[in-house]
């Protein structure tokens, strides 16, 4: 029982360097979100995905970029990292927008 | 704008006691309601979602309530266990496209 699979764990980057953050989910869910969580705040959504070749934006999706080519997968790409986006980052999956979701165990992410 | 308080930040009780977790939120308007809960470095665990037209929602020794009239949610643990330490989080959904996250409740359990 996967479930939401995210990696790496942990990642250390340099100011100005590009990574993706990889997510799988094996529950044949339709929508896929990524959240980033920072201390003293809420998570906060990035961008999100109804479905294979659907995208969209979420309250903070500046300096990130998704796509969803599979129903499975939604990956989430910096572009050019800055330390403001040092956070922890959860890729979750439901069945239909606004139904249950299921989160992945996080990716730490620090940038330098 | 859609705001949820978590309130107390964090709670210490004994173990085997009964208790209340207050999630409150400023739009009635909600389309469900999920409850979490974190362990420190992990991810969230879905514990409970409650529908809009649900009063209450149970699993084990958790129930949840809603009461959308008065913006409130609350999360009741029986008999709690040094197991149940962790962060609580509630996040409702104002029927778009994500759920807004308090800051949770980082509950104590001693034994």
């Amino acid at each position: 029982n996967a479930g939401v699979t995210q990696t790496p764990k942990f990642q250390v980057l340099k100011t100005g360097q590009s990574m993706t953050l990889q997510c799988a989910q094996d529950m044949n869910h339709e929508y896929m979100s990524w959240y980033r969580q920072d201390p003293g705040m809420g998570l906060r959504l990035i961008h999100y995905s109804v479905g294979a070749g659907i995208t969209d934006q979420g309250e903070v999706p500046n300096g990130y970029n998704v796509s969803r080519s599979t129903t499975e997968d939604f990956p989430l790409r910096l572009l050019s990292a800055a330390p403001s986006q040092t956070s922890v980052y959860f890729c979750a999956s439901s069945p239909q927008k606004k139904t249950e979701a299921f989160f992945g165990q996080g990716t730490r992410l620090t940038v330098v | 704008k859609q705001e949820v308080t978590q309130i107390p930040a964090a709670l210490s009780v004994p173990e085997g006691e009964n208790l209340v977790l207050n999630c409150s939120f400023t739009d009635s308007a909600i389309y469900n309601l999920q409850w979490f809960r974190q362990d420190p470095g992990k991810g969230l665990t879905s514990l409970l979602l409650i529908q809009s037209s649900q009063r209450e929602q149970t699993s084990g020794r958790l129930n949840a309530s809603l009461d959308k009239s008065s913006g409130r949610s609350t999360l009741y643990i029986a008999a709690s266990q040094p197991g149940d330490s962790a962060t609580y989080l509630c996040a409702p959904n104002f029927g778009n496209e994500k759920l807004t996250f308090g800051t949770g409740t980082r509950l104590t359990i001693i034994p």
